[in-house]
């Protein structure tokens, strides 16, 4: 158990589905995180949250919609996605924005058909 | 932007052997740097990192890694490497300096460890 915990861990899903990754955080931390990783590419940062606030987009298409409730819970909602879009998503966290190194989940497997 | 170069995509080593992983960073007055590691079907857990001080930094599972600023490198190594190590191990960095830039780390493609009999 890592302290941040992504459900679900895979998900099959149509392109023109909606759904839903979670990721929650039982560390205290106040700033969070979603990557994309592909095979053979760097992992891609997606969205930054600090203390619930979105702080950085890094250029990603709007059929991902980043939420943070509050400073414990992530989600990345999905809809109309491409099959590029299959990957590995990763949610991490870190105390502050400062970022003396992340926490990372177990990640969803998102594979797009 | 930072950028991180592993040049060795896969690096494979008999048990017992060391190991060097090498790591490159694009140059900037003031970084952190991590190294993680990631096991199958798994996310990414940090090994050890790199903030201030000592260039020398140890971190879990006996690995260590050396900042090297004239070089720009972090190069882990671990002296006598075991079957669990196998793994896929990333370096990161971050920059400090700039605002907001501490905690957006920026990885390298990875490098492949695999540990045979």
């Amino acid at each position: 158990e890592t302290g941040v915990t992504q459900t679900p861990r895979h998900l099959v899903m149509g392109m023109t589905n909606k759904k839903s990754l979670k990721c929650e955080q039982h560390l205290g931390h106040n700033a969070m995180y979603w990557y994309k990783q592909s095979a053979k590419k760097p992992l891609e940062l997606m969205f930054v949250y600090n203390f619930k606030e979105q702080t950085e987009n890094n250029s990603v298409p709007s059929r991902f919609s980043p939420e943070c409730p509050n400073s414990s819970h992530l989600f990345l909602h999905l809809h109309t996605l491409q099959p590029e879009d299959s990957a590995l998503y990763l949610c991490a966290s870190s105390q502050d924005f400062r970022g003396y190194g992340y926490t990372f989940g177990s990640g969803t497997r998102l594979t797009v058909v | 932007a930072q950028s991180v170069t592993q040049l060795d995509s896969q690096v494979p080593v008999f048990e017992e052997a060391p190991v060097e992983l090498r790591c490159n960073y694009s140059s900037s007055v003031s970084v952190y740097l991590f190294w993680y590691v990631q096991y199958p079907n798994q996310g990414l857990q940090l090994l050890l990192k790199y903030l201030s001080g000592s260039t020398l930094v140890k971190g879990i599972n006996g690995f260590e890694a050396e900042f090297n600023k004239s070089q720009t490198s972090f190069h882990l190594r671990k002296p006598s490497v075991h079957i669990s190590d196998t793994a896929e191990y990333f370096c990161a960095v971050s920059d400090p300096g700039v605002t907001g830039g501490g905690n957006k780390l920026t990885f390298g493609t990875g490098t492949q460890l695999k540990v045979e009999l």
